[in-house]
């Protein structure tokens, strides 16, 4: 079945970097896309993007190239999602889902991890 | 302004039958499959209806999931008070990126 563990709650200043993880266990990690997507206070589900565990490749939505980067390091089954200039406007909670290759479905998602940047 | 629409809430009373419907273009619900994700409040998002109208395993058979054209329609029977939950419909659009509905609230009263 396997599950996706997300790092803690964080809270930062603007204009700091942060890097927030999702340790993949319990399945082939590299048989699966992981996913961002972005939860704002009150709101709706964003897709920010998705990345080959196998090679790294990222397909970033849009909305969200240029603001953040996603990476991935095979050797302990991890993606993570990266801000090098926070601000108030990305406190949100941001959860991490799996897509398997070929289907078109997220079927598990990490409990999410809580950024704010007070403003 | 989500790319796929759903209205913001519905309400029915226990036991009975509510719809939740996602409307979208040619361009993403109209080549794609459709998925439902179910957010209880407080919890992560949870796979619900995925390929339109297929259940995980461990999904009971009162929900389910139909699509026509350029819309989809999640349909939940036997309602329950733990069914109060955000749903959310989503699929891809033709340069592979994910979209979702802007969601709908239900309350079970």
């Amino acid at each position: 079945e396997g599950q996706l563990v997300q790092s803690g709650a964080e809270v930062k200043k603007p204009g700091e970097s942060l890097r927030i993880s999702c340790k993949g266990s319990g399945y082939n990690f590299s048989a699966y896309w992981i996913n961002w997507v972005r939860q704002k206070p009150g709101n709706g589900l964003e897709w920010m993007g998705r990345i080959n565990p196998t090679d790294s490749y990222v397909n970033y939505s849009p909305s969200f190239q240029g603001h953040v980067t996603m990476s991935v390091d095979m050797s302990v089954n991890t993606a993570y999602l990266q801000w090098n200039s926070l601000k108030a406007s990305d406190t949100a909670i941001y959860y991490c889902a799996r897509l398997r290759h070929g289907v078109w479905y997220f079927d598990l998602w990490g409990r999410g991890t809580l950024v704010t940047v007070p403003s | 302004q989500s790319v796929l629409t759903q209205p913001p809430s519905v309400s029915a009373a226990p036991g009975q039958k509510v719809t939740i419907s996602c409307s979208g273009s040619s361009s993403n619900i109209g080549n794609n499959y459709i998925s439902w994700y179910q957010q209880l409040p407080g919890s992560a998002p949870k796979l619900l209806i995925y390929d339109n109208n297929k259940r995980p395993s461990g999904i009971p058979d009162r929900f389910s999931g139909s699509k026509s054209g350029t819309s989809a329609t999640l349909g939940i029977t036997g309602l329950q008070t733990g069914d109060e939950a955000e749903y959310y419909c989503a699929t891809w659009d033709r340069s592979l990126n994910s979209v979702f509905g802007g969601g709908t609230k239900l309350t079970v009263l």
